[in-house]
């Protein structure tokens, strides 16, 4: 069964700082992935995507993820953490073919001064 | 640009209550999705329909019914709300299914 995971349910990091975020999945074919942020009290916005193609994918307000389908990850990256990045982000895999698209539980950021 | 509308905001229900959840979209979006956001589970499919006309089961579709009104309007119905249902509700829409989604503000429900 195809599935996402986020291994980390909450991440700190000091503003200024270097983030990585988590993701794995299980499917058998070139999945389509995501990464979406949630703001406290919004819906989900998104960051990026990877259909095909480069591997590195860049994305909205400087985030950038890595496609390693060796690894079955979808890493998402940030040099530098804003306070305004702290929210809660999710990976989701999904494609053309009729999967419904899946979410990970969500990795909540928080960025300390 | 308005994007994906839902429609109210907040709601309290009482047990076996009923109500409609409704969702309308100004990108001229084929698909659209009912989610619900539970903490620690992330956002699970209800309902979804991948164009104009369907309509089809997701991953948590007990106690829910749906109408695709038109392209614009999907909206989601509780017959008879459980305390279980308590949740924030999402409506999403894409150009076609599965691709990137947009989503709405989100209802928050409570079921007492």
């Amino acid at each position: 069964a195809q599935s996402v995971t986020q291994p980390d349910i909450h991440i700190t990091v000091s503003e200024g700082a270097s983030l990585e975020l988590r993701c794995n999945y299980s499917y058998g074919a070139t999945p389509y992935l995501f990464w979406y942020v949630q703001s406290p009290g919004q819906g989900l916005q998104l960051l990026l995507k990877y259909f095909s193609g480069d591997t590195l994918v860049q994305g909205i307000k400087g985030f950038e993820a890595e496609f390693k389908r060796s690894q079955s990850s979808f890493n998402l990256r940030k040099p530098s953490v804003h306070w305004s990045d702290a929210a809660e982000y999710f990976c989701a895999v999904g494609d053309t073919g009729g999967f419904k698209t899946i979410f990970g539980a969500g990795t909540r950021l928080f960025v300390k001064a | 640009n308005a994007g994906v509308t839902q429609t109210p905001k907040f709601q309290v229900l009482k047990t076996g209550q009923s109500m409609t959840l409704q969702c309308a979209q100004d990108m001229n979006h084929n698909s659209m999705y009912w989610y619900r956001q539970d903490p620690g589970m992330g956002l699970r499919l209800i309902y979804y329909s991948a164009s104009e006309g369907t309509t089809d089961k997701g991953e948590v579709p007990n106690g829910y019914n749906v109408s695709r009104l038109n392209k614009r309007e999907f909206s989601l119905r509780l017959e008879s709300a459980a305390p279980s249902q308590t949740s924030v509700y999402f409506c999403a829409s894409s150009s076609l299914m599965n691709t990137e989604a947009f989503f709405g503000q989100g209802t928050r429900l409570t079921v007492v």
